[in-house]
């Protein structure tokens, strides 16, 4: 199994409510990530997970709220997003065997709107 | 801190064309670089990187990139372009950051392919 699914593919939430974001995957990964990609725009890098520790946290508002409860889950829990927030959101996992040269292996994103 | 710079913001070919979508990166290390591809409505998927060692480096659907260190380019190239190759190009290269690593990706260049 080479999937990482992402739950769900799209969501529409306002500014007060309080969302999460579900990414799993079953290969076995030790390091799994959260991208941000706005529209015409590369990913852009939020959180890093490895061995189920946050090892690295992109500045990223404390609005976003990552969780790795185990090795093959990784949440983002949403709360007080703002408009400018909506994009896709990717979730990506790699072995951690070498790092540097590491192949990410991405979701097909959820694809969230801010009203 | 390393970075790749994508030259060309959209590429048009014809169906059975070459298609050359074009990187040069900016290192101070001998760097790891990639090429993703991104269909619509999805995530990325990996098509080739270099590591170490052989500077042209084969991928999947054809297509391949040439690690060129006196140029500090990473092109990439598929000899007969198919419909099917209409998505956006990623190029990218992982840098050492504290607290582990992280892909750094070009702004993209989105292949169109006439028919």
């Amino acid at each position: 199994d080479t999937e990482v699914t992402q739950t769900p593919k799209h969501l529409v939430m306002g500014m007060t409510n309080k969302k999460s974001l579900k990414c799993e995957q079953h290969m076995g990964h030790r390091a799994m990530y959260w991208y941000k990609q706005k529209a015409k725009k590369p990913p852009e890098l939020m959180f890093v997970y490895s061995y189920e520790k946050l090892s690295i946290n992109e500045s990223v508002p404390s609005r976003f709220s990552p969780e790795c409860p185990n090795s093959s889950l990784l949440n983002l829990h949403l709360h007080a997003l703002q408009p400018e927030d909506s994009a896709l959101y990717l979730c990506a996992s790699s072995t951690e065997a070498s790092g540097l040269t590491d192949t990410q292996y991405f979701g097909p994103g959820t694809r969230l709107t801010v009203l | 801190a390393q970075s790749v710079t994508q030259l060309g913001s959209h590429v048009s070919v014809s169906e059975g064309a070459l298609v050359l979508l074009r990187c040069n990166y900016s290192s101070s290390v001998p760097p790891y670089l990639f090429w993703y591809v991104q269909y619509p409505n999805q995530g990325l998927q990996l098509l080739l990187k270099y590591t170490t060692g052989a500077t042209l480096v084969k991928g999947i659907n054809g297509f391949e990139a040439e690690f060129k260190k006196s140029e500090t380019s990473f092109h990439l190239t598929k000899p007969s372009a198919h419909m099917s190759d209409a998505a956006e190009y990623f190029c990218a290269v992982s840098d050492q950051v504290a607290g582990g690593f992280k892909t750094i990706f070009g702004a993209g260049t989105r292949l169109f392919v006439k028919a």
